[in-house]
């Protein structure tokens, strides 16, 4: 099974800061990597697959990153809408695992 | 327009049974395979099983191996996974999810089940 880590596990960016997770698996996995997004209470929503292709509907000031084991999710400029939990998640193999989360508040 | 809508949960005794559904519409099971996940309260997400377009292939995740069992009835658009022997730790909501070129790009609003006794 392939281990997904993400770090940090909380970052707290003031408004219109840049805002940087990152995201390691246990083994290359190419560009077979997504990223999530989950407000409270809500359904986890696609942003980016394929390492760095936005999902339809995804702001441009998000934008990603990486290959093989190192990737990087990038808010440009953190709008209050952003704040959430992001989820990385590599799907070159079953079991699709996830990465644990990184909290994104607003400071 | 793509729709996920799961139903089925609740709460159960440990080591009970509950059989979870996902009915779908907007697309053909026949032409996406289709995964339930599930999140622990205050949780990260978790694939707990897969099923293909084809129906050829099903996985489960190991800690509910031997004791789920997913599958689907493509004439009601509609995958199902059947929980037994269930555990406390087996307490989440549990979505399905839409397999797009192998990500996930639609999920269900998901069902709560809860374990106890």
């Amino acid at each position: 099974e392939i281990v997904m880590t993400q770090s940090p596990d909380t970052l707290s960016v003031s408004s219109g800061g840049r805002a940087t997770l990152s995201c390691r698996a246990s083994q290359s996995i190419g560009a077979m990597l997504a990223w999530y997004q989950q407000k409270p209470g809500q359904t986890p929503r696609l942003f980016i697959f394929g390492a760095s292709t936005r999902a339809t509907g995804v702001p441009v000031r998000f934008s990603g990153s990486g290959s093989g084991t190192e990737f990087t999710l990038t808010i440009s400029s953190l709008q209050s809408d952003d704040s959430a939990i992001y989820y990385c998640q590599h799907y070159g193999a079953w079991p699709r695992t996830f990465g644990q989360g990184t909290k994104v508040e607003i400071k | 327009q793509v729709q996920l809508v799961e139903s089925g949960g609740g709460v159960v005794l440990p080591g009970r049974s509950l059989r979870l559904s996902c009915a779908v519409s907007g697309f053909l099971l026949t032409d996406y395979g289709m995964h339930w996940v599930r999140q622990a309260p205050g949780k990260g997400l978790e694939c707990v099983a897969v099923i293909s377009h084809d129906g050829s292939f099903k996985e489960h995740a190991d800690p509910v191996k031997g004791r789920f069992t997913v599958s689907r009835d493509t004439s009601k658009n509609t995958v199902y996974l059947q929980m037994n022997s269930l555990r406390v730790d087996d307490t989440a909501v549990y979505y399905c999810a839409r397999d797009q070129n192998y990500y996930f790009d639609y999920w269900g609003q998901g069902t709560l089940v809860t374990v106890s006794s």
